[in-house]
Parts: C-alpha cells; sequence; structure tokens
C-alpha cells in the first residue's frame, strides 16, 4: 500500500516564527512532489512543487526534499495569522500510477498573533 | 479565465435520489479527477479519466458513476447505492505531462435531506 504520511497536528507558531511541515512517503520511486494549502471549507491551493533533491525557495516557502530518505518538508518563514490552515503533501508514486496522486491527510497549521 | 468550474456549491439529496455534480474546466488539461473529502480526512481518489471517453475506478468508487464525453467535462453522480454521500466532492484536472500539479475547483458540499 503506498502511503504518503503527515503529522496531523496542529501545530502551533507564534506570528513570525518559521513553521516546519514534515511528510514520508512509501515508494522510492516518487517523481514528483506538491504541497497544497487548504484554508477550512475552500478547496486545496498549490503552493509549491519540488521534483529533485535539495531546497526550493518560492517567497517565503521552502520545499524541501530528500529521496534517500523518501521526506519532504515545507518551511514558512515569517509565519502569518493568514498561514493558518491545513498544509496537504501530495507524491505522484510514479510507476505505474498514472500520474495519481497519494495525498496525506494534512497538518493543521496555526500561526498565533 | 482558465479554471475549474464546479456546480452546484451546495447540494441535498433525498433518500433513494441519484444526483449529479458538474466539473467544467477550459484549461485544456487531459486528466481529471474527482475525490471525496470527510471531515478531518485527506482526499480519497474516487474516479479519474486520462482521456476522452475513458475512465479508470479510484479507490471508493462503489456507488458513484462518471462519463468522460468531452475534454472539458467531467461529471459524477452520486448513486443511492452510495449510502453515505455526505462529504465535500473536489474536482481536479492536470496536464498532458503526468509529473504536473493538480488543479483544484472550489468544491461540491453534499448533505443528505
Amino acid at each position: 500500500q503506498k502511503e504518503v504520511e503527515q503529522n496531523s497536528g496542529p501545530l502551533s507558531v507564534p506570528e513570525g516564527a518559521i513553521a516546519s511541515l514534515n511528510c514520508t512517503y512509501s515508494d522510492r520511486v516518487s517523481q514528483s512532489f506538491f504541497w497544497y494549502r487548504q484554508y477550512s471549507g475552500k478547496s486545496p491551493e498549490l503552493i509549491m512543487s519540488i521534483y529533485s533533491n535539495g531546497d526550493k525557495e518560492d517567497g517565503r516557502f521552502t520545499a524541501q526534499l530528500n529521496k534517500a530518505s523518501q521526506y519532504v518538508s515545507l518551511l514558512i518563514r515569517d509565519s502569518q495569522p493568514s498561514d493558518s490552515a491545513t498544509y496537504l503533501c501530495a507524491v505522484n508514486m510514479g510507476g505505474g500510477s498514472q500520474g495519481n496522486l497519494i495525498f496525506g491527510k494534512g497538518t493543521k497549521l496555526s500561526v498565533k498573533p | 479565465d482558465g479554471g475549474i468550474t464546479q456546480s452546484p456549491k451546495y447540494l441535498f439529496r433525498k433518500e433513494g435520489q441519484n444526483v449529479t455534480l458538474s466539473c467544467e474546466q477550459n484549461l485544456n488539461h487531459d486528466a481529471m479527477y474527482w475525490y471525496r473529502q470527510d471531515p478531518g480526512q485527506g482526499l480519497r481518489l474516487i474516479y479519474y479519466s486520462q482521456i476522452v471517453n475513458d475512465f479508470q475506478k479510484g479507490d471508493i468508487a462503489e456507488g458513484y458513476s462518471v462519463s468522460r464525453e468531452k475534454k472539458e467535462s467531467f461529471p459524477l453522480t452520486v448513486t443511492s447505492a452510495q449510502k453515505n454521500p455526505t462529504a465535500f466532492y473536489l474536482c481536479a484536472s492536470r496536464d498532458r505531462d503526468r509529473n504536473q500539479p493538480q488543479h483544484f475547483g472550489d468544491g461540491t458540499r453534499l448533505s443528505i435531506l
């Protein structure tokens, strides 16, 4: 069974701090990795894509990928109350998956003013 | 504006009734997906389609049906056989490249009367 695991949280950080969200996946041949943000009652919104080992930065967001450890993370610098949401990790398992994504259950982030 | 349109936003189903959720995209995407999300749960794949006139069952297809007669449209029917249909239904689409991310519509919230 191919799986994506995330801590459900809630993860609570003070405004201005760095929020660190983690995700592990089970399939070594996974090829592409995504982070989505989902506000309560809304649909998921893509915030980061990462395909190769290392860091990828976009504004206050940094995605980190370590394929050897089967681990992907999302760092949010200078966290704002508007970042309070559930963050979903999604992995394209490759192989015969036909491009389907496996989603983690999400980590709920709360940024306190 | 390019995007994915789901309608209606809210839908109520009576006992023994079939209901159809609409999903239309003007992104010229090849692949389309239907997910179900229950409170505090991750996304579960119902059906997906990689090309017109072809679709495959996902992890929880029982009680649901789909069609893909046009590239732009992928309607989902929730049949009376689905005994617990109350959930948030999300439609997504993806470009031809299987490593590209999926993008989501705004969702339909289905409840039982």
